[in-house]
């Protein structure tokens, strides 16, 4: 069953490194999105992402977070400058088309010391 | 989004049936219920969705009242694996903010042995 991939599992930076966290979508997905979950609060809803621009995007998605499809598989997410705040799991999700079910990838643990 | 109210924490006797409740009163006619769950850290996983009928797949049924202000995920035979947080979300397929899905705290489904 196809599934979404994300890499790495876990990743531990320094403040005011950038990261960037790939993600591979279902192969014949068109739309993208990004949520994070800090610790022991809710998902939360980043950016989505179509056709090479996105969609919509949160409050939280500030100028600090970029998203980028730079080949035709992977769907990545970079932070520029990453503060402490940034500390948390980040899912990668893809749907067929805008509005469909979204199918989530296991998660990149990121923990900024 | 509507906004969807579920019960904090439920157990439920391995083997029997779980029943989690949502209600979601200002749900509109366009909209779906949506259900997923998260088992620890891991990504959320789809459940089921649905409009008005009841549906069913291999992991659960959704039962969806006349009125479609409530409905209730059913687990026929709840095993100790799902142990989980479940999602109930209420999300339209067209127009406004549709690309994301918006969480809340959910149900922490705990199966006893």
């Amino acid at each position: 069953e196809p599934e979404v991939t994300q890499t790495p599992s876990h990743q531990v930076t320094q403040m005011g490194q950038e990261v960037i966290l790939r993600c591979v979508p279902i192969s014949n997905h068109l739309y993208f999105y990004w949520y994070r979950q800090i610790l022991g609060q809710k998902v939360e809803f980043l950016v989505s992402f179509y056709n090479n621009e996105i969609s919509e995007k949160s409050e939280i998605f500030d100028d600090q977070f970029s998203v980028e499809r730079p080949d035709g598989s992977n769907f990545t997410l970079k932070i520029r400058s990453t503060k402490l705040e940034d500390s948390a799991m980040y899912f990668c999700a893809s749907s067929l088309v805008a509005g469909e079910t979204q199918y989530f990838g296991p998660g990149t643990r990121l923990l900024v010391l | 989004d509507a906004k969807t109210t579920q019960p904090p924490s439920m157990d439920c006797a391995e083997g029997r049936a779980a029943n989690l409740p949502c209600n979601h009163s200002t749900i509109s006619g366009n909209e779906y219920v949506y259900w997923y769950r998260q088992i620890h850290s891991q990504g959320p996983q789809y459940i089921i969705h649905g409009l008005k009928n009841n549906e069913t797949n291999e992991m659960a049924s959704l039962i969806i009242t006349e009125d479609r202000k409530s409905s209730t995920l059913i687990l026929p035979h709840a095993t100790l694996r799902d142990t989980a947080v479940y999602y109930c979300i209420v999300k339209g397929l067209y127009g406004g903010s549709n690309y994301k899905l918006t969480f809340g705290k959910g149900t922490l489904l705990t199966v006893n042995p």
